[in-house]
């Protein structure tokens, strides 16, 4: 199983509305992250979860909350978002945190805050 | 910050090779990395190098790399329509971190 899902494939969402994407890798990958891209731009990284600790966080801003319950999974709770937030949002997984190891993409959750 | 440069914007017949070209910055990335994006789809790994090769070659898949010009680039033998997406080139400047090119859209008419 190589796989990266994420739910739900499409979200959208009013600016005082509260909710939640998730990911969810079977690989055994140790490093997960979350990666913001909007139209015709490449993907920009947001947070790395390391062994289900956060390591990186980008400077986004806290409206935006990542969670890791469990190795397997990660979440991203949004409240309060702005319509420049309508992105896709893309989850990626590693087998370790450590430079060269390749990271697989879900299929991303495209998000549209009204 | 720098940008990896890639150009926009590739046409290409079905049958022809295509080379996608990209310009990275941070000459400590240990691996270099080349994803295929299709339209509403997330990134799928195509192949990338190691640092310290200047080739590599995988089915239908060339990777160069001059490390001394920070130049990459990606060769797709006997283009099919089915090759149509955007090419991302990546570097890694740091840990867990990737940094990628603007994209590369190839289009592939038969």
């Amino acid at each position: 199983d190589t796989e990266v899902t994420q739910t739900p494939k499409h979200l959208v969402m009013g600016m005082t509305n509260k909710k939640s994407l998730k990911c969810e890798q079977h690989m055994g990958h140790r490093a997960m992250y979350w990666y913001k891209q909007k139209a015709k731009k490449p993907p920009e990284l947001m947070f790395v979860y390391s062994y289900e600790k956060l390591s990186i966080n980008e400077s986004v801003p806290s409206r935006f909350s990542p969670e890791c319950p469990n190795s397997s999974l990660l979440n991203l709770h949004l409240h309060a978002l702005q319509p420049e937030d309508s992105a896709l949002y893309l989850c990626a997984s590693s087998q370790e945190p450590d430079r060269g190891h390749e990271q697989y993409f879900g299929p991303g959750t495209r998000l549209t805050v009204t | 910050g720098e940008d990896v440069e890639q150009s926009l914007f590739l046409s290409v017949r079905e049958g022809d090779s295509s080379v996608i070209n990209c310009t990275y910055t941070d000459s400590s990335s240990t691996y270099l990395y080349w994803y295929k994006q299709e339209p509403g789809a997330g990134l799928q790994l195509l192949t990338y190098i190691f640092s310290n090769m200047d080739m590599k070659q995988d089915q239908r898949l060339t990777v160069l790399l001059n490390k001394k010009d920070k130049h990459l680039s990606l060769r797709i033998a006997d283009t099919q329509t089915g090759d149509s997406a955007i090419y991302f080139c990546a570097e890694e400047p740091g840990y867990s971190t990737l940094t990628f090119g603007k994209g590369t859209m190839l289009l592939v008419s038969p």
